[in-house]
Order: structure tokens, then sequence, then C-alpha cells
């Protein structure tokens, strides 16, 4: 595997289940995020970690948990989502500092019905 | 103050022609400024991008212009060709103090070459 992987790639969860998203990258990255992505909005960012602790959180609801276990996987964990939270999230990961691009991985595709 | 405005939403531009996309920002702390492209069922990938204190940066069909002073910055895309179809966002970055850094992005636009 190369650069930054997500599963699943879709995903049909019911208002009251728990589910997780995984990311993983592979390419030596200290800094991983998750961003949001919904159509006709710009894409938001949600959580930022750097070496494996939290730097942002973007005012996001509690029903969304992130877990980063180690530089190379980060985690978002679901549980009560609502219908407005179907979206695409995705995981992007960079170097820590400043000019340092972030590469995304493809998304996965989440519907709350 | 966060906010980055992209103009237009969308773009019709026929192959061989030149395609523009147009940013503003507010924040004079942005530090970093990137373009992505993005395509239907995929991540979106950078493409160039360009520090506030260069006026131009060219990468082979694409060149990012940046007015400092204005704080408007654009991407152009010369000889536009259909694999240019895409979605393109700019963004604007800020250093994080416990590392990491923040895009803020711009909503959008969608791009179509046409033959």
């Amino acid at each position: 595997e190369t650069g930054v992987t997500q599963t699943p790639r879709h995903l049909v969860m019911g208002m009251t289940n728990k589910k997780s998203l995984k990311c993983e990258q592979h390419l030596g990255h200290n800094a991983m995020y998750w961003y949001k992505q919904s159509a006709k909005k710009p894409l938001e960012l949600m959580f930022v970690y750097n070496f494996k602790e939290q730097t942002e959180n973007n005012s996001v609801p509690s029903r969304f948990s992130p877990e980063c276990p180690n530089s190379s996987h980060l985690f978002l964990h679901l549980h009560t989502l609502q219908p407005e939270d179907s979206a695409l999230y995705l995981c992007a990961s960079s170097h820590s500092g400043t000019g340092n691009e972030q590469y995304f991985g493809p998304g996965t595709r989440l519907t709350v019905t | 103050q966060q906010q980055v405005k992209q103009s237009p939403q969308s773009l019709i531009v026929q192959k061989g022609g030149i395609s523009i996309i147009n940013c503003a920002y507010e924040n004079t702390a942005f530090d970093y400024f990137p373009w992505y492209q993005q395509f239907p069922g995929k991540g979106p990938a950078l493409l160039i991008a360009i520090r506030p204190d260069v006026s131009e940066k060219k990468e082979g069909r694409f060149t990012i212009s940046f007015n400092k002073s204005a704080k408007q910055f654009s991407l152009h895309i010369m000889d536009s060709q259909p694999g240019d179809s895409a979605t393109y966002f700019c963004a604007a970055s800020l250093i994080l103090t416990g590392g990491g850094n923040k895009l803020t992005f711009g909503t959008g636009t969608q791009l179509k070459v046409e033959l």
C-alpha cells in the first residue's frame, strides 16, 4: 500500500449505530487530519494530530471521536449520528511545520439513515 | 476572518484555452497557499502551491499568481485539456502551535474542458 489509505470506502449506518473509520498513511509523516466534505460546502477541517497528540478540534460535535494510536494510523469513531452528518470523510497526512503538503486519502462516503 | 472566497463556481473552457480561477482571503497570518485538484471518487491531490513572498510560480501548464497587497491569488491553466476537467480548490494554511497546519479551503470550482 502506498500513500494514504482509508477504509471502508462506503458506509451506511443508522442513527443508533456505532462505527469506525480507519486511515493509514505510508508516507512517514507526523501529522494526520480528518476533514468533512459535504456537497456545496468547503472542505471542513475536523481534527489535527501531531505525533499522536491532538492539536486542533474544530468545534466538532462529540458524536465524532478521533483516535490516533501512532503517527501512521488515525481513526474516527462514530456514534448517534444525524442524517446531516452524511458526507465524504477525508483523511490527510503531512510532515509537521508550515508549507508541508497535505496528502489526502480517497475518503469514506458515509450515509446516515 | 478564516474564510477563503473562490470564484467562479463553475467554468467551461474550450480545449487549448486558458482556465482562470480566483481566490481571496482575509487573514494575513496565512503563510502558504496550495491548490488542489479533485476528480470524482478521489481525494484532493496537491497541484501547485505558493508562499506569500513570491508573486508567481509556474509548474508546467499551471501558474499561480499571488497579490499580497490585494490578498488575492489565482490559478491559471494554460492549454487546457479535457483531462483537466475536475474540481479545483484553493486553500490557505496556518501553522498550528502544537504542530501540523490548518488548511482553510475555498468552495471549489468545477472545470469542464470541451473539445
